[in-house]
């Protein structure tokens, strides 16, 4: 079955450290691969996003995110993190074919200490 | 401007009621989509409308009925509601595009507490 797995449930760190989060998907084919974020209380904000080229991609706030096809993973980082990220975080994969359908991975809770 | 927009944004009500939750995105997008996000806050899809044909429809009860008049509104009303139907529903559109390299937008949620 398709699925999208996130290994940290929840996360802690001291702000300026980094940060790694996992994502790995089963196989189903083409993907395309999104990270969203949940501030506390608010939306969906997408993070980044790929669909093809470079696997390495960069988004909003100083995130980024490297497909490893052969791993089927996609794991967020970022260099040196800040209170104002604590929030939820969500990998989510489309499947070609799959009309368009996220599957989502179970989140991560980040909490970052000031 | 809201791109992706819900009402109401809180609702309380008593188990056996029946509610709706209405949905508006004005970004032209002609792909739009319920998820449900439990306690857990697990997000799932229920339903996704492209130009007012429903093209998904997951495991979902069939108290759950969604609506597109039109291709900017997707409403979804819950008949008979129970405890379990207690979470928050998103509303998303997409553009649609046959490679499927799009992104979803999402609107600020509907909490529905069911008492």
């Amino acid at each position: 079955a398709q699925s999208v797995s996130q290994h940290n449930h929840h996360v802690i760190l001291s702000e300026a450290a980094s940060l790694e989060l996992g994502c790995n998907y089963s196989y189903g084919g083409t993907v395309n691969l999104f990270w969203y974020v949940q501030y506390p209380g608010q939306h969906l904000q997408l993070l980044l996003k790929y669909f093809s080229g470079d696997p390495l991609v960069k988004g909003i706030k100083g995130f980024e995110a490297e497909f490893i096809k052969s791993k089927f993973s996609f794991n967020l980082r970022k260099p040196s993190v800040q209170w104002s990220d604590t929030a939820e975080y969500f990998c989510a994969v489309t499947y070609s074919g799959n009309t368009g359908k996220l599957i989502f991975g179970q989140g991560t809770t980040l909490q970052v200490k000031p | 401007d809201t791109a992706v927009s819900q009402t109401p944004k809180y609702l309380v009500t008593q188990m056996g009621n029946d509610k709706s939750i209405k949905c508006e995105q004005n970004l032209g997008h002609d792909t739009m989509y319920w998820y449900k996000q439990d306690s857990k806050k697990f997000l799932k899809i229920m339903f996704s409308y492209n130009n007012k044909e429903l093209i998904i429809n997951e495991t979902v009860p069939n108290r759950f009925s969604p609506k597109s008049p039109d291709k900017a509104h997707l409403n979804l009303h819950i008949n008979s509601l129970e405890l379990g139907d207690s979470a928050v529903y998103f509303c998303a559109s997409s553009p649609s595009r046959a490679d499927n390299s799009y992104e979803q937008y999402f609107g600020p949620g509907t909490r529905l507490t069911v008492t």
